[in-house]
Order: structure tokens, then C-alpha cells, then sequence
């Protein structure tokens, strides 16, 4: 059973880079032609898709974050992970990894990590 | 612009069915789109993918109480026989060139 488990910082202070890394069990990311992608949720709003990346390096990054987001791949260890610059306040969510459902297109998510919690606080 | 509009809220009583509605903006009405559920404190959970023809294709383990119907552009999410857990909210997801969210609609289970 496939499953996607997030790690990083819980606390990053305004102006730096948030770093997030999601580690993928009981799958390759390599050996399947899928999509995997990051979303967030601010406390209590909805959830914003912030880009996804193939196996291969190609990625699909979201107009109003693409200047400050990097989504990166490492095969060998089964990660991918999110780079977020100059974060503010706004961006204080829960951040979601999450792999698309169909092979070779950016297309709904499933399954879906548990989600880990980012505070932007000095 | 692809646009996905829900309503913020709906409610119905333990054991009835409730209908919810997922609105794709002018010139989308032939995509598909996703249904995911979102249980209080925890992560979003994909229950199906919807097309445009009403076809479904539900995610592993997920009850035959919940199914899905299409008419032109609007998208239904239809939750059968309420039980409270299924109390969550509910998003849309469809997708293009990029992944768009609906709002979600939070179901109150009385």
C-alpha cells in the first residue's frame, strides 16, 4: 500500500525558506509514471495546490507561488521535496504531499499524506 | 479561467441523503473532477473521480453510500444512509494545465 509521509521544520521564522520533504513507501517513485505534488491548507480554509513534479524532473508550479517555489526529486531515496522563499505569515498552513491518480498526468490526488504543520513566526 | 464553486455549507439528518454540488465555471463543463473528504483534524481523503457523463470510479474502501452524478457543467457528490462520521467537509479538485480546489462544503450531520 502506498504511502506518502511529509517531514521538516515545524517553525520557520518570516524572510527565510521553508523546507519540506515527503517520503514515499510501498512504491518507486521512479519506477511509476506518475505525478506527485504538494498542497496546503491554512487553519481553517480550504486547500491550494502549490505544484507537482514527475519522476523525470518536470514540473507544474501554481501562477501565484511559482516565483518563490522550487519542487525537486531525489529517486534514489524514494523523496521529493518543496522549497517555499521569503515566507510571511500567510504562508502558515498544513502542507500536504500527495500522489496524482493517473499515470503520466497532473490529475487528482490520491493518497494523500497526513499533513504536517508549518507556523511562519519570529 | 477553470473555477470550481461549492457551497460553504449543507446539512441533513442521521440515515437520510444529502446531495452536493460542485460548479465548473463557463467552458469547463466537459472536465472531470475529483471528490475528496476531509474528517475534522485530519488529511484529505479521495473518495472518486467524476467525468462528465456521470461515470465514477471510487477510491479503495470507500461504501457504496457515497456515489456521483453529472449534468452539464455541475458535478454531485450523493452521501446515502448518513452515519455522523460522515460529518467532514467536502472538496472538489479538478485539474488542466495546473490543479484547482473548490472552496469545500462542510456537511453537518444532525
Amino acid at each position: 500500500q502506498l504511502q506518502l509521509q511529509e517531514s521538516g521544520p515545524g517553525l520557520v521564522k518570516p524572510s527565510e525558506t521553508l523546507s519540506l520533504t515527503c517520503t514515499v513507501s510501498g512504491g518507486s517513485i521512479s519506477s511509476s509514471s506518475y505525478y506527485w505534488g504538494w498542497i496546503r491548507q491554512p487553519p481553517g480554509k480550504g486547500l491550494e495546490w502549490i505544484g507537482s513534479i514527475y519522476y523525470s524532473g518536470s514540473t507544474y508550479y501554481n501562477p501565484s507561488l511559482k516565483s518563490r517555489v522550487t519542487i525537486s526529486v531525489d529517486t534514489s531515496k524514494n523523496q521529493f521535496s518543496l522549497k517555499l522563499s521569503s515566507v510571511t505569515a500567510a504562508d502558515t498552513a498544513v502542507y500536504y504531499c500527495a500522489r496524482h491518480g493517473e499515470q503520466q498526468l497532473v490529475s487528482w490526488f490520491d493518497p494523500w499524506g497526513q499533513g504536517t504543520l508549518v507556523t511562519v513566526s519570529s | 479561467q477553470l473555477v470550481l464553486t461549492q457551497s460553504p455549507s449543507a446539512s441533513a439528518s442521521l440515515g437520510a441523503s444529502v446531495k452536493l454540488t460542485c460548479t465548473l465555471s463557463s467552458g469547463h463543463s466537459s472536465y472531470a473532477i475529483a471528490w475528496h473528504q476531509q474528517q475534522p483534524e485530519k488529511g484529505p481523503r479521495y473518495l472518486m473521480k467524476l467525468n462528465s457523463d456521470g461515470s465514477h470510479s471510487k477510491g479503495d474502501g470507500i461504501p457504496d453510500r457515497f456515489s456521483g452524478s453529472s449534468s452539464g457543467a455541475e458535478r454531485y457528490l450523493t452521501i446515502s444512509s448518513l452515519q455522523s462520521e460522515d460529518e467532514a467537509d467536502y472538496y472538489c479538485q479538478t485539474w488542466g494545465t495546473g490543479v484547482v480546489f473548490g472552496g469545500g462544503t462542510k456537511l453537518t450531520v444532525l
